[in-house]
């Protein structure tokens, strides 16, 4: 059984350009969640998708969208890149049914410049 | 806005000593999740609790919900050195626009030998 992958594990981007970070769910999963996580806070809620439809949204813009595959990986994309963007970018799969127990990647650090 | 505030935000204690960590909110949750993560990690899920009261042992973790689904804590008897790390809480809500995840800011807890 292997376990949630991300990608790239480190970026550096400039002020607005756009990013596009991917994850491979565990298999077995059909659910994924994207969290972005500031330095010292705990992983805020970006989205999540289900069946390769967005299933859920938190307090994010627009710019901040999503994908996800028949294969059940998926990817962030983030436009227009801010200063505050720089954060741990995480992806966390489960299955729907179980509680909301999530299993998470190591995450992609951003820097934005 | 849902919040999941989490006490203490830090904890510095010997080998040995007992602690509880705690996790409150005004939302009910269908679910709650406890992680452990260690810096440039992704978050470890360590317990699932689903129903009021419900409480869970995990070795020298001992978990509990509230009887009214919103608040829980974590109890952590004779802390080892390697129970060091960023403690989350993580409430699961379904609500119209779909499923939404909220973290608690995370308890950091430095166990010193």
């Amino acid at each position: 059984e292997t376990g949630v992958t991300q990608s790239p594990t480190h970026l550096i981007k400039t002020r607005g350009q756009q990013v596009t970070l991917r994850c491979s769910s565990q298999s077995g999963h059909n659910t994924v969640s994207w969290y972005q996580q500031a330095l010292g806070q705990g992983p805020q809620f970006i989205f999540q998708y289900y069946r390769e439809e967005e299933n859920g949204r938190g307090n994010f813009p627009p710019r901040f969208s999503g994908l996800q595959f028949p294969n059940y990986s998926s990817e962030l994309n983030v436009n227009a890149l801010e200063l505050d963007d720089s954060a741990l970018y995480l992806c966390a799969s489960s299955q729907i049914g179980t509680g909301n127990e999530q299993f998470f990647g190591p995450g992609t650090r951003l820097t934005v410049l | 806005t849902q919040l999941l505030e989490q006490s203490p935000q830090f904890l510095s204690i010997q080998e040995g000593e007992n602690l509880t960590v705690y996790c409150n909110s005004s939302s009910v949750f269908s679910s709650l999740q406890w992680y452990r993560q260690e810096p440039g990690e992704g978050p470890v899920l360590l317990v699932t609790v689903v129903t009021g009261g419900e409480v869970k042992k995990l070795k020298r973790l001992t978990f509990q919900f509230g009887d009214a689904r919103k608040d829980s804590s974590l109890h952590i008897t004779a802390a080892q050195t390697g129970d060091t790390g960023l403690y989350l809480c993580a409430g699961a809500r379904l609500n119209t626009g779909g499923f939404k995840t909220i973290f608690g800011a995370g308890t950091r807890l430095f166990v010193k030998a």
